[in-house]
């Protein structure tokens, strides 16, 4: 079975540019999670989505994030404009429901120059 | 609010036996988890306690008691590949409430 899918694996760019980053959640799972990890921070929640509906966006830092979850198969979390404090791994997970195990993807490492 | 707290660093022997503590405060209680994260990579699920008592998986067991906040992971017959982060959840109230992640602790395992 195919886990969580989030591309690019990688993103370096200079600040100020847009970054996109995708995730395709298990098939089936009803949740999904965009995650930012840090070593001063470690796993914060940025925004989860239920049943493609956003239920809370407390999490995301600042107006420059934006996520969206068009159909049960894809999510995007964008950062417009990219400042050097958003470097991090990004991780996007998905549930069944929220509060079971989620499963992660292998996360983006994002380096903002 | 929401806390939860585990030992930043620990560092144990290859082939012994090591205990990583979670304690926690939390709104309400549905469930903690426990989590493997090695350097560059995802977190992976290892376990789920809802009930008090130990839950065993090779050689991963889990404890839970809720009247004290409290959990552990058991590490047996470590070995190298168990250096990792171990990131300790809990899923504070029943319905569509997301987990909340402790910030991990680092497991080092020495020869």
């Amino acid at each position: 079975d195919a886990g969580v899918i989030q591309s690019p694996r990688h993103e370096v760019t200079e600040m100020g540019q847009e970054v996109t980053l995708r995730c395709k959640p298990i098939s089936g799972h009803n949740s999904l999670f965009w995650y930012r990890q840090t070593m001063m921070r470690g796993l914060e929640l940025l925004i989860y989505f239920n049943n493609n509906v956003p239920i809370d966006d407390s999490g995301m830092p600042e107006d420059r994030f934006s996520a969206k979850m068009p159909n049960a198969s894809f999510s995007t979390l964008k950062i417009q404009p990219s400042e050097p404090r958003d470097s991090a791994v990004y991780f996007c997970a998905s549930s069944f429901r929220v509060g079971q195990p989620q499963h992660f993807g292998d996360g983006t490492r994002l380096s903002i120059l | 609010g929401q806390n939860i707290d585990q030992p930043t660093e620990m560092t144990a022997t290859e082939g012994a036996i090591v205990q990583i503590n979670c304690t926690y405060q939390t709104s309400g209680f549905n469930g903690l988890f426990w989590y493997q994260q090695h350097a560059g990579e995802a977190p992976t699920f290892l376990s789920y306690n809802v009930l008090d008592g130990l839950e065993e998986k090779g050689r991963f067991s889990s404890f839970l008691s809720r009247s004290k906040g409290y959990s552990y992971l058991l590490l047996k017959e470590l070995q190298m590949k168990d250096s990792a982060s171990y990131l300790c959840a809990v899923a504070p109230e029943a319905g569509n409430t997301p987990l909340v992640f402790g910030k991990g602790t680092r497991l080092s395992v020495i020869a």
